[in-house]
C-alpha cells in the first residue's frame, strides 16, 4: 500500500492568515485527493490534484480558498486561505493504490492535519 | 444525488456480544469500503468490496454487501475493547475512483 505523509501533523493558526499543508507519497500517483473532517462529522472531498492540470474542486469548495498544488506525482500541498474558525478541521491527503496482498485498488488516507484556527 | 447513511451512529456493547453496523447507500456505486478511525488518527482501509454478495473477513469483524438491496453489514463478533472506534463506509461516486461518499460513522464503545 502506499505510504503517505503530511506535514504539518498539526497547527494553531490566527484567524485572515494561511496554512499550506504538504502531501507526499513513496509512489508515483496519477490522482491525489484532498479531503476535509470536520470535527465529530465524516469526510468531505475538497478537490482532486491532478499532474500538470487545475485541480477539480467539488460543489461548495473553490480554488481562492483552497489553492492546490501538485508539481509531480509524488506530491501536493493544500493551501487553506483567509482563515476562519470555521476551518478548523483535520485536512487529509488520500491516493488510490492497492495492498500488496491484493489485486484490487482501494483508496488509502494520510495521516492527517489537525488545524485548529482561533 | 449519493447519499450513504449508517446506522446506529453510537454503539455501546459488552465484551463478548454480537452486533451489526448498517450501511445504505441511494444510487448505484462500483465498490464499497469499510474504514476504522481512532481518536485522533487518520483512517485505516478494513474491507472494499466490489460486487454483490461479496464477504470479506479480518479477525472479529466480517464485511458483506448486497448492490441489489445497496446495503452492506459490518458484523461484530464476540466484541474485545480494542475493536472500540469509529467505523466508517464509503462509497464511490459515479465509479470514479478517489472520489469517495462517506457516512456519518458508527462510533463504537466495547465495555468491559
Amino acid at each position: 500500500s502506499a505510504v503517505i505523509s503530511q506535514k504539518p501533523s498539526r497547527d494553531i493558526c490566527q484567524r485572515g492568515t494561511s496554512l499550506t499543508i504538504q502531501c507526499q507519497v513513496d509512489s508515483q500517483v496519477t490522482m491525489m485527493f484532498w479531503y476535509r473532517q470536520q470535527p465529530g462529522q465524516s469526510l468531505t472531498l475538497i478537490a482532486t490534484a491532478n499532474q500538470g492540470s487545475e485541480a477539480t474542486y467539488e460543489s461548495g469548495f473553490v480554488i481562492d480558498k483552497f489553492p492546490i498544488s501538485r508539481p509531480n506525482l509524488t506530491f501536493s500541498t493544500l493551501t487553506v486561505s483567509n482563515m476562519s474558525p470555521e476551518d478548523s478541521s483535520i485536512y487529509l491527503c488520500s491516493v488510490v493504490g492497492h495492498k500488496r496482498t491484493s489485486r484490487y485498488n482501494e483508496q488509502f488516507f494520510g495521516p492527517g492535519t489537525r488545524l485548529t484556527v482561533l | 444525488e449519493l447519499k450513504v447513511e449508517q446506522n446506529p451512529l453510537f454503539l455501546s456493547m459488552q465484551e463478548g456480544k454480537n452486533y451489526t453496523i448498517y450501511c445504505n447507500y441511494s444510487t448505484t456505486s462500483d465498490r464499497l469500503y469499510w474504514y476504522r478511525q481512532d481518536p485522533g488518527k487518520s483512517l485505516e482501509s478494513l474491507f472494499v468490496l466490489l460486487s454483490n454478495g461479496a464477504v470479506k473477513q479480518e479477525g472479529r469483524l466480517m464485511a458483506s454487501l448486497d448492490t441489489k438491496a445497496r446495503l452492506s453489514t459490518l458484523h461484530i463478533t464476540a466484541a474485545v475493547h480494542d475493536l472500540s472506534a469509529t467505523y466508517f463506509c464509503a462509497v464511490t461516486r459515479g465509479g470514479s475512483q478517489g472520489n469517495l461518499i462517506f457516512g456519518k460513522g458508527t462510533k463504537l464503545s466495547v465495555k468491559p
